[in-house]
């Protein structure tokens, strides 16, 4: 049973470029949501999304928006990438009404 | 807000000691808490959940305790291995269901 799913798993961008990370959640798994992970940092919520809307929304600004598809896949979207946008992104699947989340291995974006 | 201190940052210890890594979290309204293992540059993987109604959760070697009412939880490693070298962190949920990260309690074992 394949877990979550992310790809691409490392990527460098310029600093004004735009870019777009994939996950595909745990099979059976209908709730998606990323975090940005900071080098030397706990992971930080960057927001969810559950029957192709974005449910809830962390503190990180509007550069940073996301899609969830039918199958419920997602991708995480940033544009205008700062050299501050530089970390491990974790993309994290759930089951609704179940506990407990499953994270996939993460991308790590590096910008120049 | 919602924030998780873990104790100690880092630690190192010799092989076949026992581990114990503190968590605590200020918002004690939890639904559970989970405690994650990362190596380096990966991604995290799941060691324990504890529910709020549970004071604590045994695998294997592993033994997660949770005092929710002072907002505190504590995950001991039994005759630690060279290979729990990792970061672990400590997640609790809360009711907007996301999970609050603190930064990580680093070990290394050292054979």
């Amino acid at each position: 049973d394949a877990g979550v799913t992310q790809s691409p798993t490392h990527l460098i961008k310029t600093r004004g470029q735009q870019v777009t990370l994939r996950c595909s959640p745990k099979s059976g798994h209908d709730t998606v949501s990323w975090y940005q992970q900071a080098l030397g940092q706990g992971p930080q919520f960057i927001f969810q999304y559950y029957e192709e809307e974005e449910r809830q929304r962390g503190n990180f600004p509007d550069r940073f928006s996301g899609h969830q598809f039918p199958n419920y896949s997602s991708e995480l979207n940033v544009n205008a990438l700062l050299l501050g946008d530089s970390a491990l992104y974790l993309c994290a699947s759930s089951f609704t009404g179940v506990v407990g989340y499953t994270f996939g291995s993460g991308t790590r974006l590096t910008v120049v | 807000k919602q924030e998780v201190t873990q104790i100690p940052a880092a630690l190192s210890v010799p092989e076949g000691e026992n581990l114990v890594l503190n968590c605590s979290f200020t918002d004690s309204a939890i639904y559970n808490l989970q405690w994650f293992r990362q190596d380096p540059g990966k991604g995290l993987t799941s060691l324990l959940l504890i529910q709020s109604s549970q004071r604590e959760q045994t695998s294997g070697r592993l033994n997660a305790s949770l005092d929710k009412s002072s907002g505190r939880s504590t995950l001991y490693i039994a005759a630690s291995q060279p290979g729990d070298s990792a970061t672990y962190l400590c997640a609790p949920t809360y009711g907007n269901n996301r999970l609050a990260f603190g930064k990580g309690n680093q070990v290394v074992v050292i054979p």
